[in-house]
């Protein structure tokens, strides 16, 4: 099974400054057929269910706004938030979905400072 | 716009059962795998269960196979995940999510219900 490590836990940045979260996966989950990487991020609001908003690693989903980035490849990847806004506050999830079962990093907790 | 109705959740005693449903509308649910995760509180994600669009194939996390089942039913578009055996460290808040799907192949969670508690304490 492919373990995903977060880091850090929990981070607080100020509001307009960059945040960055990294991911890393135990084997690399860059497919060779189609070299996509099967990485996705989801944001996870206090009481709501996660929101998907990247997948392929780095293709933001439809609606987010693109102070939301992500990047990486093989087995070590980052969210990036370019200005942190409030509503921004929540804990961050990567996932790989390359080979089952499908798993998820612990979580990663953003504040703001 | 694609929404999923997750309900059935609630107290249940160690050992006993549950049915949980998920009703989806606004794609076509019959082309879809469907999955059920699981959150404990306070805690991180956990993928539970995937069913293929048509429902022959099934998977499941070790830590539920044998006693949770899915199945669906796309003349209603539901997809259910019958609980039994249930065990305290069952307890979650439970999602049923829509696979992006391309291909025939299917990919990350593009939405998610909001979720249905499921506490097993006796």
């Amino acid at each position: 099974d492919i373990v995903m490590t977060q880091s850090p836990d929990s981070l607080a940045v100020s509001l307009g400054e960059r945040a960055t979260i990294n991911c890393k996966s135990s084997q690399s989950v860059l497919h060779s057929s189609n070299n996509k990487n099967y990485l996705a991020w989801y944001q996870q609001k206090p009481g709501q269910p996660p929101k998907l908003l990247i997948h392929w690693a780095s293709t933001r989903e439809s609606g987010v706004p693109d102070r939301f980035s992500g990047s990486g490849s093989g087995t070590d990847f980052n969210l990036i938030i370019s200005s942190l806004q409030a509503e921004d506050v929540a804990v961050y999830y990567c996932h790989q979905y390359y080979s089952p079962p499908h798993s998820f990093g612990q979580g990663t907790k953003l504040e703001i400072k | 716009e694609v929404q999923l109705l997750d309900s059935g959740g609630g107290l249940v005693q160690p050992g006993g059962s549950l049915r949980l449903s998920c009703g989806a509308s606004g794609f076509t649910f019959s082309s879809y795998d469907m999955s059920w995760l699981r959150q404990p509180p306070g805690k991180g994600l956990e993928w539970v269960s995937t069913i293929s669009s048509g429902g022959i194939y099934t998977n499941y996390a070790d830590s539920v196979k044998g006693r949770f089942t899915v199945s669906r039913d796309n003349s209603k578009n539901t997809v259910y995940l019958q609980m039994n055996s249930l065990r305290a460290e069952d307890t979650a808040v439970y999602y049923c999510a829509k696979r992006y799907c391309s291909g025939g192949t299917c990919f990350h969670f593009e939405n998610w219900g909001q979720g249905t508690l499921v506490t097993v304490s006796s």
